[in-house]
């Protein structure tokens, strides 16, 4: 079956511009999550959705950064006010469930963005 | 695709050596450990995780071993071959708060023919 997809691959922004990641959880995956990575460096954990409620937060750096998840699917991330410390590689992964089997995470190839 | 970590600790291994990543980890009170393998343009792929109940774990051709006094983890994998290039993370998280992943930076291993 189908992965994890994110769209777009590729972003260009300009400093100041409002961004929305899209991501495509595998079907029937109640769990969804965000991460960032920057070059050089290894995943910093954003958001976890269970369905469509955001039990944590915590990760999301500042209040410029919205995430939301509708239907327990898709989910968007949303970027205002772009700054060029905000880019990096923004992923997304999906389980079965949130709270065991971390391992059974899978991510999506995720969306480079780059702040100009 | 694009490619993450330029900057990263590299390990460079003849095809059918055997390669050891090693990974210190900072909370103590981690009790779950997980390595994924990310190529170039691709999102993480998880490899094999251990708990801390354990010392050692085997999956295929890969072996996670876990030294929690020193907070240290190392991925051993067997007969390296090229298609094992990538670059590897570790990962910890409390088995309370198991979605939430805590990544190390990251060790490029590339494969020599």
């Amino acid at each position: 079956g189908a992965g994890v997809s994110q769209s777009p691959s590729n972003k260009v922004t300009e400093k100041g511009k409002d961004v929305e990641l899209r991501c495509d959880p595998i079907s029937g995956h109640t769990a969804l999550y965000w991460y960032r990575q920057s070059l050089g460096q290894g995943l910093e954990f954003l958001i976890y959705f269970q369905g469509n409620s955001a039990p944590d937060k915590s990760g999301l750096p500042s209040d410029r950064f919205s995430a939301e998840r509708t239907g327990g699917s898709v989910s968007t991330l949303t970027i205002q006010r772009t700054q060029q410390e905000d880019s990096a590689v923004y992923l997304c992964a999906s389980s079965l469930a949130g709270l065991a089997g971390v391992g059974e995470q899978y991510f999506g190839p995720g969306t480079r963005l780059t702040v100009t | 695709g694009e490619s993450v970590g330029l900057h990263l600790p590299t390990l460079s291994v003849q095809e059918g050596d055997n390669s050891i990543i090693n990974c210190a980890y900072s909370n103590s009170a981690s009790d779950y450990f997980i390595w994924y393998k990310q190529e170039s343009g691709k999102g993480p792929q998880f490899i094999i995780d251990i708990r801390s109940n354990m010392d050692k774990r085997q999956g295929q051709r890969v072996t996670v071993l876990l030294n929690k006094t020193v907070k240290h983890l190392s991925l051993q994998i067997a007969a390296t071959q090229p298609g094992d290039s990538a670059v590897y993370f570790c990962a910890e998280s409390r088995m309370d708060s198991s979605y939430k992943l805590i990544f190390g930076s990251g060790t490029r291993l590339l494969v020599r023919p």
